[in-house]
């Protein structure tokens, strides 16, 4: 199966700061990779797919890229609403693998 | 609009059965692929089982293969997730979701069930 190590695994920022989320991918997944939002007690929310496409109705200071193994989740200027946990998922296959998430925090 | 409503979540003796079911609404339920996805308490997302369209095709997570089977009925828009053998370490909310396709990723979640394994 292919892992997912996402770092950090916990981020302290503050409103306005830029933010990004690696995610690494044990072998080549082309751009077969998502990101997703949780919150507590939520749901995940799907906010990037194909590595850099955006959802619809996610803002768009939310950006993926990368390709193969690395990919990364920017966040240009961080808004109140953002503080929650972020995963990101590879879909190269059949079985999915979630990376391990990354806490957004307020500093 | 899609909505997914899971049901059947519960407290269960470990080496027992529990049979998680999903609602859907708001799309054409026979058209896509369906999935679980579960989260332990306080840890990360983990899929579970996807199955095809017309049922014929399913894979799982090796931990949960022998155990537990994923089944639909597209006459009644329902998804399914047949829970045996249950461990100390299945316990965790337990989402419906629907993929864009079968390797694909997450679209619309539900809002969860909760089961926990416990003596």
């Amino acid at each position: 199966d292919i892992q997912m190590t996402q770092s950090p695994s916990t981020l302290s920022a503050s409103v306005g700061d830029r933010v990004t989320i690696t995610c690494r991918a044990s072998q080549s997944i082309s751009s077969w990779l998502a990101w997703y939002q949780q919150k507590p007690g939520k749901a995940p929310k799907l906010l990037i797919y194909k590595a850099s496409s955006l959802e619809s109705g996610v803002p768009s200071r939310f950006s993926g890229s990368g390709s193969g193994t690395e990919f990364t989740l920017t966040i240009s200027s961080l808004q109140p609403d953002d503080f929650a946990t972020y995963y990101c998922q590879q879909y190269n296959s059949y079985s999915l693998t979630f990376g391990g998430g990354t806490k957004v925090e307020i500093k | 609009e899609v909505q997914l409503v899971e049901s059947g979540g519960g407290l269960v003796q470990p080496g027992g059965s529990l049979r998680l079911s999903c609602a859907a609404s708001g799309f054409t339920f026979s058209s896509y692929w369906m999935s679980w996805v579960r989260q332990a308490p306080g840890k990360g997302l983990e899929w579970v089982a996807n199955i095809k369209q017309d049922g014929s095709e399913k894979y799982y997570v090796d931990s949960v293969k022998g155990r537990f089977t994923i089944s639909r009925d597209n006459a009644k828009n329902s998804l399914y997730l047949q829970m045996n053998s249950l461990r100390a370490e299945d316990t965790a909310v337990y989402y419906c979701a629907r993929p864009c396709g079968g390797d694909c990723y997450l679209s619309y979640w539900g809002q969860g069930t909760l089961v926990t394994v416990s003596s």
